[in-house]
């Protein structure tokens, strides 16, 4: 189980703000990161807690502390504005975080 | 590039069945794993399951067991998910998504655009 907080966010462009998803047990590395945008489909962002994916801009940043997690964005731009959600791939059924507005 | 495109909406009656196909190309089909999503109208994702496109094996989330079944062609490139009995709890958009890699198979890294189903 994924609990990922805050549920909402309000930041500037230019902020620095940082989401955390907090594990139940130990899932390793085995987590990634999404960004969604109303009406489209979530976007890979992070996966193995901080493995960047191909093409997403290095303000995004993904790191482990034991069953916690953070994704943290750095000098938000006006399109970083959107929700975005944690996954764990450690157990079957692979879950999601419920979600951070980022507004 | 990879491109995963899904059918229509759909609008059905409860205890109706309901499929859904995601024809997928710009890769080689039976490399990764493609799985079905499906995020409900308050926003909550969950993961329905996964099938293999190569041997056709599946892993279902033991909420769906009995009440859906994947399938895939691979002279078209195509993957279906059926869902049976639904119930208004089943409105959602319904997403396939492929493994961003072979080894990284249950982190979807590319989606199809989504198709909502409405049970009213």
């Amino acid at each position: 189980q994924l609990t990922q907080s805050p549920a909402s966010l309000s930041a500037s462009v230019g902020d620095t703000v940082t989401v955390t998803c907090q594990a139940s047990q130990g899932i390793n590395d085995l987590l990634a990161w999404f960004q969604q945008k109303p009406g489209r489909a979530p976007k890979l962002l992070i996966y193995a807690a901080s493995t960047l994916e191909s093409g997403v801009p290095s303000r995004f940043s993904g790191r482990r502390s034991g069953t916690d997690f953070t994704l943290t964005i750095s000098s938000l731009q006006p399109d970083d504005f959107a929700t975005y959600y944690c996954q764990q791939v450690h157990t079957f059924p692979i879950t999601f975080g419920q979600g951070t507005r980022l507004e | 590039q990879v491109q995963l495109v899904q059918s229509g909406a759909e609008v059905k009656k409860p205890g109706a069945s309901v499929e859904i196909s995601c024809k997928a190309s710009g890769y080689s089909f039976t490399t990764f794993d493609m799985h079905w999503l499906r995020q409900l109208p308050g926003q909550e994702i969950e993961w329905m399951g996964k099938i293999s496109p190569s041997g056709g094996g599946t892993n279902y989330a033991q909420k769906f067991q009995g009440r859906v079944t994947m399938t895939r062609d691979r002279s078209t490139n195509t993957i279906y998910v059926e869902l049976r009995s639904l119930e208004s709890e089943d409105t959602a958009v319904y997403y396939c998504a492929r493994g961003q890699s072979t080894v990284w198979h249950n982190v979807p890294s590319y989606w199809g655009q989504g198709t909502l189903v409405t049970v009213s």
